[in-house]
């Protein structure tokens, strides 16, 4: 198992700034995992980030809006920036397990809302 | 890209009915398959996870089935209970793990 803190829990911003969102694991891991939930809405993957590499974002979503550090492979931070209401969601950082065909473990989220 | 459906989107029934919620995914190069719960406001529970492998799991009234030919996965709840009432959310794994659209689920008592 692993286990997740996630950091804020929850903020509200005003329109036009930046958050760093911070997800820390109690153990090593390859990949990690940026989820966004928009209200209402299921579980949407943002990018996945890797160490010692750049960050591979899905369609839809580009670094310059959401940039992610992945200095060790304990932490990663999920910036949103120049927010917008648009961007009120809770957003998730999520790990496997070890080896492929593990659970997915997920940290508290952090619940996001701009004015 | 992986696309993983859900249906029904929503589902209502009483107390002591057997359910069946439906995943579908369009890649069938999956590594697992699990379901989770998600009561509103809450994180996200995980229930069962399938290997690829497999072709099912069980866990007291839950049973998840897997067809990963056909790109299909199904929880079966049994004798279900107003505290079952919750979205159903199903994750496929690959490289990458996507999340079903889910099915919320109100059993009334």
């Amino acid at each position: 198992s692993a286990v997740i803190s996630q950091k804020p829990s929850r903020d509200i911003c005003q329109r036009g700034t930046s958050l760093t969102i911070q997800c820390q694991v109690d153990s090593q891991v390859t990949m990690m995992f940026w989820y966004r939930q928009q209200p209402g809405q299921s579980l949407t993957l943002i990018a996945t980030a890797n160490q010692g590499s750049e960050a591979t974002y899905e369609s839809g979503f580009v670094i310059d809006k959401f940039p992610i550090s992945r200095p060790n492979l304990t932490f990663s931070t999920l910036t949103v920036s120049n927010m917008s209401p648009e961007d009120s969601s809770i957003y998730l950082c999520s790990v496997p397990g070890r080896g492929r065909g593990e659970k997915l473990f997920f940290g508290s989220g952090t619940q996001l809302s701009v004015l | 890209k992986q696309e993983v459906t859900q249906i029904p989107a929503a589902l209502s029934v009483p107390e002591g009915e057997n359910l069946v919620l439906n995943c579908s995914f369009t890649d069938s190069a999956i590594y697992n398959l699990q379901w989770f719960r998600q009561d509103p406001g809450k994180g996200l529970t995980s229930l069962l996870l399938i290997q690829s492998s497999q072709r099912e799991q069980t866990s007291g009234r839950l049973n998840a089935s897997l067809d990963k030919s056909s790109g299909r996965s199904t929880l079966y709840i049994a004798a279900s209970q107003p505290g079952d009432s919750a979205t159903y959310l199903c994750a496929v794994g690959g490289n990458q793990f996507y999340f079903g659209t889910g099915t919320s689920l109100t059993v009334i008592p």
